[in-house]
């Protein structure tokens, strides 16, 4: 059915460590998958984004990567600070045409100065 | 550009009424989707409306309902509120024709007493 599945729901790490997201998804067709950030009291933020035709995209301190085969994308933030400290949110679009966007149950993500 | 605005931002209502919340996207956009965010189901996907037709729709009951503007705004009605409808109410825009980059609104905070 429509699902993200979303792992792990909370992570605590040192400042300057590195911290992983994992989701899986069940749709073959998605081929989009978007990574958001809510800290407390805002909106989410579009923090980075994959398609299916690449394996790894980076932006500074912050990369995913994508397995098609086995229907996973990571989330990876290097050199952890207290302002990544924030709930962090996968999605995937259910059906390759469509435009409903289904979200991960979310990580909170907590960076210990 | 300005960002996705949604109005009002803070609403009490009672059980048994109606709410109407409001969403304008970013210039250009034409396509607003509408999203429930509760502490214990995450971010639900309610429905997607693309130039004032509803492209997709969420698991949700006939009392909610949406419609779209020839300007894009868009607006969700929920009817005949329950003390489950509380929650936090984001929209989110996109272009609608590339795959899917989506900007939140601050969201509606809805609380049904």
């Amino acid at each position: 059915g429509e699902n993200v599945e979303q792992h792990p729901s909370t992570l605590s790490v040192q400042e300057g460590d590195s911290a992983v997201i994992k989701c899986t998804y069940s749709d073959s067709a998605s081929n989009y998958f978007p990574w958001y950030k809510q800290e407390l009291g805002k909106r989410p933020q579009l923090i980075i984004d994959i398609r299916s035709n690449v394996g790894e995209k980076k932006d500074q301190r912050i990369a995913v990567t994508l397995n098609k085969t086995a229907k996973h994308f990571s989330l990876h933030i290097t050199e952890t600070q207290p302002e990544d400290s924030a709930v962090y949110f996968c999605a995937a679009p259910w059906g390759d045409s469509s435009y409903k966007l289904i979200f991960g149950s979310g990580t909170r993500l907590l960076v210990r100065p | 550009k300005a960002g996705v605005t949604q109005t009002p931002r803070y609403l009490i209502k009672t059980r048994g009424q109606q709410v109407t919340l409001s969403c304008s996207p970013i210039s250009g956009h034409r396509s607003v989707s509408w999203y429930q965010q509760t502490p214990g189901q995450g971010l639900q996907f309610l429905f997607e409306y693309f130039s004032e037709t509803q492209r997709n729709k969420g698991n949700f009951p006939g009392r909610f309902s949406g419609r779209q503007f020839s300007n894009s705004r868009s607006e969700m009605n929920v009817s005949t509120l329950e003390l489950g409808d509380s929650a936090l109410y984001l929209c989110a825009s996109s272009l609608g024709t590339d795959l899917y980059e989506q900007y939140f609104g601050p969201g509606t905070r809805l609380t049904v007493t």
